[in-house]
């Protein structure tokens, strides 16, 4: 089966910078997919990363370390609107995403 | 592109009755997956269905099941309605195995 580990909720300033860490246990692993979903909103995709290394996406970075079933999410100059709810995910063979549990980023003035 | 349309919205229902839902993925997309998002459980896979046939199902009893046309449009359908059934049941399209595309969801309440 597959599990993923992150944190239930982070607390960050206005234009501050936060990492969002995500850990897996999974029985085949092809990649760590990171979704954001506002309030009363669907998930939107906001990075995968196959490959070992940081991949940076505008203000937004992604992070895998596949020999330590590590990832992260990292959020720059944070903005109001970046709270959010974030969630890793893993896919399987056949597009099924298991996904962590969520972490509830709140960004304050 | 138009984007993934789920209907209805939002939906009341009483114990014992039985629900059905409805995904129109983005034009082009094959594969349809549906999920259902609760507070204490979180965002868990229901099933997924390629070209009209089901190609993985997640953990849930068979009162859930689904099915998928020849357009790609999918349904879902709850049978037997129970309190725990409450939730926001999302559905999502892809052509490729790295992103998923999701629907607003739709809401059901059971009474």
């Amino acid at each position: 089966g597959q599990s993923l580990e992150q944190p239930s909720e982070v607390t960050a300033v206005e234009g501050a910078i936060v990492q969002i860490n995500c850990t897996y246990q999974t029985s085949g692993f092809y990649g760590l997919s990171w979704y954001q979903q506002h309030d009363g909103g669907a998930p939107t995709f906001l990075s995968y990363n196959a490959l070992d290394g940081l991949e940076e996406t505008g203000r937004f970075s992604s992070f895998l370390s596949r020999s330590d079933s590590y990832g992260y999410l990292l959020l720059q100059e944070l903005q109001m609107k970046d709270s959010a709810s974030y969630f890793c995910a893993v896919p399987d063979a056949g597009n099924m995403l298991t996904f962590g549990g969520g972490t509830r980023l709140m960004v304050k003035p | 592109k138009a984007g993934v349309t789920q209907t209805p919205r939002y939906l009341i229902k009483t114990r014992g009755q039985q629900v059905t839902l409805s995904c129109s993925p983005i034009s082009g997309h094959r594969s349809v997956s549906w999920y259902q998002q609760t507070p204490g459980q979180g965002l868990q896979f229901l099933f997924e269905y390629f070209s009209e046939t089901q190609r993985n199902k997640g953990n849930f009893p068979g009162r859930f099941s689904g099915r998928q046309f020849s357009n790609s449009r999918s349904e879902m359908n709850v049978s037997t309605l129970e309190l725990g059934d409450s939730a926001l049941y999302l559905c999502a399209s892809s052509d490729d195995f790295e992103e998923q595309f999701f629907g607003p969801g739709t809401r059901l309440t059971v009474l």
